[in-house]
């Protein structure tokens, strides 16, 4: 079965300077990553998928990701944060043939201060 | 387009009452899942359907159980409430099944068992 870890549960960030959210994934099979933002009481929105070819991923937001197959990590990066940025941040894989079905990670709450 | 609507957003029930969560999918989409979100075990998967046939299912109890009806409108019922069961219930439609369709999510229906 597959697993997603996000070892942060929080990150403080002050406004315009970089942040990186990390996530990296256990699975036996081929898989599909996202990742996701959640405000509060919303649901949530995809910001960027990785299904195949180009490993580098970009999204809305200004929002990017890398995927690395050899140390099995999706990492989100945004190069210059914004206060509305403010928000928790999900990693989720599915398997292939798996349908719909999306394993989450823990989450991380990203908190831009001005 | 309309979103996903989720009803009601919030409710409060008492502990061995049972539930009904309604979510009505994106105009066109077949599929839907729904998600449980708590504090503690975060974002775990509930179950998957399309065109009215369950796809998928997590590892809940079989307290837990939903269907699809022929316009794709789903529900979900919980019967016996346990304290536990207080969370907040998402669910996601897409047009098809598999990581090439997006899911797009509802705001959720923010359960209170007392």
């Amino acid at each position: 079965a597959q697993s997603v870890t996000q070892l942060d549960s929080q990150v403080p960030v002050f406004e315009e300077a970089p942040v990186e959210l990390r996530c990296n994934y256990s699975s036996s099979v081929s898989v599909y990553l996202f990742w996701y933002v959640q405000y509060p009481n919303q649901g949530l929105q995809l910001l960027l998928k990785y299904l195949s070819g180009s490993t580098l991923v970009k999204g809305i937001n200004g929002f990017e990701a890398e995927f690395n197959k050899s140390q099995t990590s999706f990492h989100l990066r945004k190069p210059s944060v914004h206060i509305s940025d403010t928000a928790e941040y999900f990693c989720a894989v599915s398997e292939a043939g798996g349908g719909n079905k999306l394993t989450f990670g823990t989450g991380t709450q990203l908190k831009v201060e001005l | 387009k309309a979103g996903v609507t989720q009803t009601p957003r919030y409710l409060i029930k008492t502990r061995g009452q049972q539930v009904t969560l309604s979510c009505s999918p994106i105009s066109g989409h077949r599929s839907v899942s729904w998600y449980q979100q708590t504090p503690g075990q975060g974002l775990q998967f509930l179950f998957e359907y399309f065109s009215e046939t369950q796809r998928n299912k997590g590892n809940f109890p079989g307290r837990f159980s939903g269907r699809q009806f022929s316009n794709s409108r789903s529900e979900m019922n919980v019967s016996t409430l346990e304290l536990g069961d207080s969370a907040l219930y998402l669910c996601a439609s897409s047009s098809g099944t598999g990581a090439l369709t997006e899911a797009f999510f509802g705001q959720g229906t923010r359960l209170t068992v007392v």
